[in-house]
């Protein structure tokens, strides 16, 4: 079974640049996350999609940050205009379940996660 | 807002068995406690998932006391490859609720 695919690995742009991620989850999976990772640091949950519906998104900075998944399969999260303090890790993950949090069925598979450097 | 809390960091050697401790006073009735454990330049892996009293599987053993206001990972005869960070995921927060990672373990196996 393939696991969570993201692409790029790696990202390098100037600050007020756009930049893009992009995520592939475990087929058949119905819920899938984006979370940030800073250095030295656990991943924060910038964004919860159950199929199609963006259900938790209060975390995500929505001045700059956006994010969709098509027909509830692969998503896609922006950043315009990226800004220094957005260099970080971007990880996806996805789970079976469309729980709330961490019940049985909400074990998350997480992706390589895209690292992302504004000079 | 519930939070999760754990040592910054362990040292042990090849062979021993390793105990990594996670608080969780706020944990809501009907939460699982899951950990996870991450190498660098990857996401995190699921490592073990339990409810209450002990979970074991291939990998480890987790023990969760009555309150449920505490886990343990116990991990056997750690070897070199399981140097890495280690979270204790549980819900947090209310109303529109978030899932949010602890801060993390860093294990240093040494020979």
């Amino acid at each position: 079974e393939a696991g969570v695919v993201q692409s790029p690995r790696y990202k390098i742009i100037e600050k007020k640049q756009p930049v893009a991620f992009w995520c592939n989850p475990i087929s058949g999976h119905n819920t899938l996350y984006w979370y940030l990772q800073n250095l030295g640091q656990g991943p924060e949950l910038l964004i919860r999609y159950e199929n199609e519906e963006a259900v938790d998104d209060s975390q995500l900075p929505k001045d700059r940050f956006s994010a969709e998944r098509l027909k509830g399969v692969d998503s896609t999260l922006k950043i315009q205009p990226a800004e220094l303090g957005d260099s970080a890790v971007y990880l996806c993950a996805s789970s079976p379940g469309t729980g709330t949090g961490t019940s049985s069925t909400d074990t998350q598979y997480f992706g390589p996660g895209t690292r992302l450097t504004v000079l | 807002l519930a939070k999760t809390t754990q040592p910054i960091s362990m040292d042990s050697y090849e062979g021993q068995e390793v105990n990594i401790t996670c608080s969780h006073n706020n944990i809501a009735t009907n939460d699982y406690i899951t950990w996870y454990q991450q190498f660098p330049s990857q996401g995190p892996r699921f490592i073990i998932q339990g409810y209450k009293t002990k979970v074991t599987n291939e990998v480890a053993s987790l023990f969760i006391p009555a309150d449920r206001k505490s886990s343990t990972l116990s991990l056997p005869r750690v070897s070199l490859s399981d140097t890495a960070v280690y979270y204790c995921l549980t819900l947090a927060g209310t109303g529109r609720r978030a899932l949010t990672f602890g801060s993390g373990t860093r294990l240093q196996v040494q020979p």
